[in-house]
């Protein structure tokens, strides 16, 4: 079936510094892939899509120059929190669509602590 | 404007008892709608979609869910729940729009007691 690797799946980083969150999607290509944060014990809720070869769509509220993301292939995409704070702190997963419109998988997550 | 609406925050179960999860939408079109379970510190797993084809849909692990456009439901069950089965639990509606954008519930936490 589909797979979609995330990684690094936890991260702990001094504040002022960037990190970055690769999503792979491993066995299909993945026209549009999308960035959720989720805090505890709530639902996900959706950063920004992601669609290869173009600007990422930032939903409201969410910086764009805070949270750069790259879609640079069909099975990359990258989100770098840049100048981490600690409210940036939080669980941060991918979603990949597959081109072929079978549907949505997605990553492990990402646990990123800014201390 | 579509949007998922999971009646319970929290559902207890003993082992070995049904299990249902309950899951109303609304959209303005036929709709593609899911059930996706959460571990603590995990991604989403799919458990079971429903996209127009047969109103009573299979899943993994035993589950099954069904879609009533009378009701705007697409509550989510299971004969007989097992300790493994404590999760977290998402209803998610897929709109007709080509954004792809997902809408999620809030969530439901099963808990699951011996």
């Amino acid at each position: 079936g589909a797979v979609v690797s995330q990684h690094p799946s936890w991260v702990i980083c001094k504040s002022g510094t960037s990190v970055k969150i690769e999503c792979r999607s491993l066995d299909f290509q993945a026209t549009t892939m999308f960035w959720y944060r989720q805090f505890p014990k709530q639902s996900l809720m959706l950063m920004a899509t992601s669609n290869e070869g173009s600007k990422a769509t930032y939903e409201q509220g969410v910086e764009k120059d805070k949270f750069l993301i790259n879609h640079a292939s069909l099975t990359l995409s990258t989100l770098t929190v840049t100048s981490a704070h600690p409210e940036d702190s939080s669980f941060y997963i991918c979603s990949a669509r597959d081109r072929r419109g079978l549907g949505y998988t997605f990553g492990s997550g990402t646990r990123l602590t800014v201390v | 404007a579509q949007s998922v609406t999971q009646l319970d925050s929290h559902v207890s179960v003993s082992e070995g008892t049904p299990v249902l999860l309950r899951c109303n939408y609304s959209s303005s079109y036929s709709p593609s709608l899911f059930w996706y379970v959460q571990h603590p510190n995990k991604g989403l797993q799919l458990l079971l979609k429903y996209t127009s084809a047969a109103t009573l849909v299979k899943g993994i692990n035993g589950f099954e869910a069904e879609f009533k456009k009378s009701e705007t439901s697409f509550h989510l069950t299971k004969p007989s729940a097992h300790m493994s089965d404590a999760a977290e639990y998402f209803c998610v509606v897929s709109p007709s729009s080509n954004t792809g954008k997902l809408i999620f519930g809030q969530g439901t936490t099963l808990q699951v007691k011996p």
